[in-house]
């Protein structure tokens, strides 16, 4: 049974750090792998997803990578900005057809 | 904007309940899959629909159920509510049923209390 981790569950950092988000998943066997953000109460918005066959996506300060083999995946932002602050959540999909989410990294970033 | 409209944005039910949830997925996606969304947890597949049939359950109860109409919206009902149910309600749509290469797309939830 797939399960997805994500460390840390939250985060606080000074605004212009650069930072990483964790995520790990037990079976490798993965079409993807996709990063989403999630502002309080609302829905969930694609950042990135990365195939398989990738090793990373990269869009504007956002770069996320995957190590398959490994079940690991990170989200860097970098120069990050008040605007970045919310829930990060990570989602594997595999043969089922559904994503498996991870429970979130709560990011603040202090002005 | 993903172009996922879900209805209504917040309701409060009573325990014993049932509710109706609606869904009106991105033009061109024949597909709609719902999630549900504890406070704090990542979203829990429900199930999906393709061509007005279920195609994949997660595991929820059968009080958890749904239609998809031709013109590929939605609707998700729940019976007899109970306090757990209190949850964020997700609605994603997508190209196909096959998520090996795309994206889903998620509308902004329907948050339902349970009193």
């Amino acid at each position: 049974k797939q399960e997805v981790t994500q460390i840390p569950a939250a985060l606080s950092v000074p605004e212009g750090e650069n930072l990483v988000l964790n995520c790990s998943f037990t079976d490798s066997a993965i079409y993807n792998l996709q990063w989403f953000r999630q502002d309080p109460g609302k829905g969930l918005t694609s950042l990135l997803l990365i195939q398989s066959s990738q090793r990373e996506q990269t869009s504007g300060r956002l770069n996320a990578s995957l190590d398959k083999s490994s079940g690991r995946s990170t989200l860097y932002i970098a120069a990050s900005q008040p605007g970045d602050s919310a829930t990060y959540l990570c989602a594997v999909t595999g043969a089922t057809n559904k994503l498996i989410f991870g429970t979130g990294t709560l990011l603040a970033v202090q002005p | 904007e993903t172009g996922v409209t879900q209805s209504p944005t917040h309701l409060i039910k009573t325990r014993g309940q049932q509710v109706t949830l609606r869904c009106s997925s991105q033009s061109g996606h024949n597909t709609v899959s719902w999630y549900q969304q504890a406070l704090g947890q990542g979203p829990q597949f429900i199930f999906q629909y393709y061509r007005e049939e279920e195609n994949g359950r997660g595991n929820f109860p059968p009080r958890f159920s749904g239609l998809q109409f031709p013109n590929y919206s939605s609707e998700l009902n729940v019976n007899a509510l109970e306090l757990d149910d209190s949850a964020l309600y997700l609605c994603a749509s997508s190209l196909s049923p096959n998520l090996d290469t795309g994206e889903l797309f998620f509308g902004e939830g329907s948050r339902l209390t349970v009193l």
